[in-house]
């Protein structure tokens, strides 16, 4: 089944504590993107990815990282979260017919 | 780069009636235009898009409807039923494999 997997699902965590949140499709998409959702905000873009070894900059990078080391993994990385960064979070991949979307991740920075 | 405007943010419709969401977009160089529902705790699913070579595209209930010269798309559905009630993102960006930029979003609520 063609899909994009997020983990975890659920996370709660402290200020300044490094998180990783995973992504994965199995759909051998070249584009993959981070985005973060926030109530009246919508879907803001954080980074995409065109390709392996290729990110770039979205509306929202400050506080974020992500690395594309091989084209189905996009992880993004919170190298010291803070309280703003709470939010959900959608991983996504996209080829000529549209974005396909992870679960999401609930992130918690207390 | 990109602006979509989406409104309006929330609508109310009674059970059968239409329902209509419109969104302008500032990029001229935009050209694909997708519209995603999201339910309650779920993932965005893309329901219908269009292409600037399209003025107007129908699957069943729903349809969307594209103005270029004017810059800004709709989304129509007829006959709404309480399982439409979500909330719905329009979006725009240029060929595939570059950035989608989403509008905030309308919650929909269908009454029966």
């Amino acid at each position: 089944e063609a899909q994009v997997t997020q983990n975890p699902r659920y996370l709660i965590t402290v200020t300044g504590k490094k998180l990783t949140v995973t992504c994965s499709q199995n759909m051998n998409h070249e584009y993959m993107s981070w985005y973060r959702q926030d109530p009246g905000l919508g879907l803001r873009q954080i980074y995409y990815s065109m390709n392996v070894e290729v990110t770039d900059k979205g509306d929202v990078p400050e506080g974020y990282k992500v690395s594309r080391k091989e084209k189905r993994n996009f992880p993004l990385i919170l190298e010291s979260p803070s309280p703003n960064q709470t939010s959900l979070y959608f991983c996504a991949s996209r080829d000529l017919y549209g974005y396909t979307f992870g679960s999401g991740t609930r992130l918690t920075v207390v | 780069g990109e602006n979509v405007e989406q409104h309006p943010s929330t609508l109310s419709v009674q059970e059968g009636d239409s329902a209509v969401i419109k969104c302008t977009y500032s990029d001229s160089a935009s050209n694909y235009f997708p519209w995603y529902k999201q339910e309650l705790g779920k993932r965005p699913q893309l329901i219908i898009d269009i292409r600037s070579n399209v003025g107007e595209k129908k699957d069943q209930r729903i349809a969307v409807t594209l103005n270029k010269t004017a810059k800004h798309f709709s989304l129509h559905i007829t006959e709404t039923q309480p399982e439409d009630s979500a909330v719905y993102f329009c979006a725009a960006s240029h060929q595939a494999g570059t950035a989608l930029i989403f509008g905030k979003g309308t919650t929909l609520s269908v009454s029966s």
